[in-house]
């Protein structure tokens, strides 16, 4: 099983539609998640973290189930300017902050 | 805003060939990272260094790579006799702890190409 699963689309959604990502990670003892954002050919950029209460930052909303080894993002009233790949990232734990990456799910928003 | 630093931004080099990746974290962090992204695929984590040695590294860093930290500002990732499968974006980042929550910053990229 790969240590952290998204699918890998492409999303193609109008603008203001709403898209969610799904991602799952196999090590159960991994302490903290994230998404980040990375436009073509740049750095990954943190978009947010992911606690086990969920949490929202505007238009995104995050979620994590332990239980379930799962995590999502929620994007709300998508803009062309959310275009760009998703990337499910778990920090391996273990300390020295490790992080492990999906291989991201891209999102194309068009007008 | 600080921000992490990489130079070149894109290197080619024949096979065989050693290079030097540099990068400069965030002043005031303690970590430091290298991880790559070959073309199409996922961003792999090389190796994390701290206090002066490395403190993690993944099974891509065989004895081909070395990284080190020379003066009080730069951070060099080595890659000697390159193979045509080194070819990769590598990242820097930093991050000011290494507590689960600590946020890692990205360096914007070193493109290599081994021709």
């Amino acid at each position: 099983r790969k240590e952290v699963e998204q699918d890998p689309g492409p999303f193609n959604v109008p603008e203001g539609a709403t898209v969610a990502f799904n991602c799952t990670y196999s090590n159960s003892a991994s302490q903290s998640f994230f998404w980040y954002r990375q436009d073509c050919r740049k750095e990954p950029k943190l978009l947010m973290s992911v606690y086990s209460s969920g949490n929202e930052d505007g238009r995104f909303t995050a979620q994590l189930n332990r239980a379930s080894q799962y995590i999502s993002l929620l994007i709300r009233d998508s803009k062309l300017s959310d275009s760009a790949t998703y990337l499910c990232v778990v920090n391996a734990g273990g300390g020295y902050n490790k992080l492990i990456f999906g291989a991201g799910t891209r999102l194309a928003v068009h007008p | 805003e600080p921000e992490v630093t990489q130079t070149p931004s894109h290197q080619v080099t024949q096979m065989g060939q050693e290079v030097i990746l540099r990068c400069v974290p965030i002043s005031n962090h303690l970590y430091f990272y290298w991880y790559r992204q070959i073309l199409g695929q996922k961003v792999e984590f090389l190796v994390s260094f701290y206090n002066n040695e490395i403190s993690e590294k993944s099974e891509i860093f065989d004895d081909q790579f070395s990284v080190e930290r020379p003066d009080g500002s730069n951070f060099t990732l080595k890659i000697r006799s390159t193979k045509l499968e080194d070819s990769a974006m590598y990242f820097c980042a930093s991050s000011d702890g290494a507590a689960w929550d600590t946020e890692a910053f990205f360096g914007q990229g070193t493109r290599l190409t081994v021709v």
